[in-house]
């Protein structure tokens, strides 16, 4: 089955402690991108990637980091969270002229 | 930077009644319009990817137009149910086609 798959889908951790968030599709595609959705301003994109070893950020990357070693997994990187970074998550995959596929999404608080 | 504007914020329509969801967007080089899904507390789900060069697309009971010169898409959803009801989020595609800007989207509940 094509599927983008988060993991964790939940986490609730404290101010300062490093954590990671991957993100892995099986569909073979060449763009992959980190998303943040909060109440009343959307979904803004963090960074993308358009193949491999190839980053750039998008409408808010501060306090993220991103790597793209393999096609198949992006994983994105808070290497000091702040409660400011609390969000709902979304990864997601598309190949060119194609819809873009979304995980279910990892909703984070950060205390 | 692109603009999305999705009117109205929520919507609430009986069951069988059509929907119109409307998007706006400021990009006039705008490379493609996706129109998704989202139910509550899950990701998102595209429903229709209309290209620059297309005029709409259609799925089922889903029918998607574009009007560049207007800056505008609309999503038409025919005889509702109550298992349309979601938030509704249209995306433009910019110069580059992977990148996203999306409109806050519009909550419909189809009421039975």
């Amino acid at each position: 089955e094509a599927q983008v798959t988060q993991n964790p889908r939940y986490l609730i951790t404290v101010t300062g402690k490093k954590l990671t968030v991957t993100c892995s599709q099986n569909m073979n595609h060449e763009y992959m991108s980190w998303y943040r959705q909060d109440p009343g301003l959307g979904l803004r994109q963090i960074y993308y990637s358009m193949n491999v070893e190839v980053t750039d950020k998008g409408d808010v990357p501060e306090g993220y980091k991103v790597s793209r070693k393999e096609k198949r997994n992006f994983p994105l990187i808070l290497e000091s969270p702040s409660p400011n970074q609390t969000s709902l998550y979304f990864c997601a995959s598309s190949s060119l002229n194609q819809p873009q596929h979304f995980g279910d999404g990892t909703r984070l608080s950060i205390l | 930077k692109q603009e999305v504007t999705q009117i109205p914020a929520a919507l609430s329509v009986p069951e069988g009644e059509n929907l119109v969801l409307n998007c706006s967007f400021t990009d006039s080089a705008i490379y493609n319009l996706q129109w998704f899904r989202q139910d509550p507390g899950k990701g998102l789900t595209s429903l229709l990817l209309i290209q620059s060069s297309q005029r709409e697309q259609t799925s089922g009971r889903l029918n998607a137009s574009l009007d560049k010169s207007s800056g505008r898409s609309t999503l038409y959803i025919a005889a509702s149910q109550p298992g349309d009801s979601a938030t509704y989020l249209c995306a433009e595609g910019g110069s580059n086609d992977y990148k996203l800007s999306f409109g806050a989207g519009t909550t419909v509940t189809v009421r039975a």
